[in-house]
């Protein structure tokens, strides 16, 4: 079956630090990939996606490349900030959407 | 996106009673579906719920526990059944909107079974 593996957190960086948050995957197919963020007390947002190999997904700054050859979508972003700080959660879809496989999330603290 | 809404936002209840949370779609949809986070843990699928059909579940979920109606395309409701505290979570419903492979998610609804 389908799985995502993410990076273990938290992950603790000052303002203005570079960010890389590591997610593989395992899916037979294609699957669609994509960055969910979670702002403390909120709902999930979808940050960025890509649907085929090579594709960059980017928003917010942040970014994300659907490597197939190391079945991966690390999610990065230069410059962080504190409004940054959140839970980003690594999700995979078979082609339809009609299930999200969902890493354990990775909680980000950007500190001043 | 979609704006979708879920209703209570929150609530604390007793062992051995039930909540039913509803969600809500400002657009008809087909694809609807129900997730519970844990605690500090990841989402988790629990049913589909397909309008005109019955709901699909997912491994280690039962619809005895988890009732799901879906009555029209634009709501959908979600049972906790004969609640214990292992029931304390976040419950989401996602809708797909049929352009991509992409579902956006409602506020959830927290629950807290003492």
């Amino acid at each position: 079956g389908n799985s995502v593996t993410q990076m273990e957190g938290p992950v603790t960086l000052s303002e203005e630090a570079f960010l890389t948050i590591n997610c593989t995957y395992t899916a037979t197919g294609y699957p669609s990939l994509f960055w969910y963020v979670q702002y403390p007390g909120e709902g999930l947002q979808l940050l960025l996606k890509a649907t085929k190999a090579d594709d960059k997904g980017s928003n917010k700054g942040f970014e994300a490349t659907y490597r197939k050859e190391t079945t991966s979508f690390h999610l990065e972003k230069g410059s962080v900030q504190v409004s940054d700080s959140a839970v980003y959660f690594c999700a995979l879809s078979d082609k339809g959407g009609n299930k999200l496989t969902f890493g354990t999330g990775t909680q980000l603290k950007v500190e001043l | 996106s979609a704006v979708i809404s879920q209703k209570p936002s929150r609530d604390i209840c007793q062992r051995g009673t039930s909540l039913t949370i509803q969600c809500q779609v400002d657009s008809q949809v087909t694809m609807m579906f129900w997730y519970r986070q844990q605690p500090g843990q990841s989402l988790t699928l629990i049913a589909t719920a397909n309008q005109g059909s019955e709901a699909t579940y997912e491994s280690g979920f039962v619809i005895d526990k988890f009732p799901i109606s879906r009555p029209n395309l634009t709501f959908s409701t979600l049972t906790v059944s004969n609640m214990s505290p292992e029931d304390s979570s976040i419950y989401l419903c996602s809708v797909n909107l049929g352009r991509g492979d992409e579902q956006f998610f409602g506020p959830g609804t927290r629950l807290t079974v003492l």
